[in-house]
């Protein structure tokens, strides 16, 4: 059965951490990896990882793909107030879309 | 404005009344698909269409229905929904390139809170 599992499942830092969320996976036939952030409505898209060991930045938040070791890890340096959020990471399998519980986040000021 | 609409947007129905959830989107995507989110569950695929005519079965499709009569619409049905329904619905449509989804420019729906009683 294809999974996707995100750790941990939640996490509290200060403003101006380093934080580095985890997604590990399972699935039949990976295309791809995404991580998107999810505030207070529908997830906004961050990355699409394809191919390993090529970073993925923007800003502040960087991610990795290892195919071989099935994971993904999300980095965000400096946290802020802004990044509080859930992180959710998805494989697309075959066109099916897989996804984490996810990880919610919280910067205290 | 390049959107996707879901309605209603809230909704408070009784086991086994049946409904539908409309989804729409103006953007001529072949990729359509719905999500349910539960707290502590992130979001599991229900169906997904990548074209007219053409859906698939998700992760939990039991208990729903859709179709895909035309590209833009992708309805959710529930024949006789359960409280085990209760949920926040999300339906997302994508473009696909290169026999591949373009993530980067998907658009999710608003919601629709679903209670079942």
């Amino acid at each position: 059965e294809d999974k996707v599992v995100q750790s941990p499942l939640s996490l509290v830092v200060h403003e101006g951490d380093t934080v580095t969320l985890n997604c590990s996976y399972e699935v039949t036939n990976f295309r791809s990896l995404l991580w998107y952030k999810q505030e207070k409505k529908a997830p906004t898209f961050l990355f699409m990882l394809t191919s390993s060991g090529i970073e993925k930045k923007s800003g502040r938040l960087s991610s990795i793909l290892d195919k071989k070791e099935l994971f993904s890890i999300l980095n965000i340096t400096a946290t802020q107030t802004g990044d509080s959020a859930i992180y959710l990471c998805a494989v697309d399998s075959n066109y099916q879309l897989i996804w984490g519980a996810g990880t919610k986040l919280i910067i205290k000021p | 404005e390049a959107q996707v609409t879901q309605n209603p947007r809230y909704l408070i129905t009784v086991t086994g009344k049946k409904l539908t959830v409309t989804c729409s989107q103006n953007m001529n995507h072949e990729y359509m698909s719905w999500y349910r989110q539960d707290p502590g569950l992130g979001l599991r695929q229900i169906y997904y269409s990548m074209n007219v005519e053409v859906t698939d079965k998700g992760d939990v499709p039991e208990g729903y229905k859709v179709s895909r009569k035309e590209k833009r619409n992708f309805p959710l049905i529930l024949e006789s929904p359960s409280p085990n329904q209760t949920s926040l619905y999300f339906c997302a449509s994508y473009p696909m390139k290169g026999g591949g989804l373009v993530y980067n420019e998907q658009f999710f729906g608003p919601g629709t809170r679903l209670t079942v009683l």
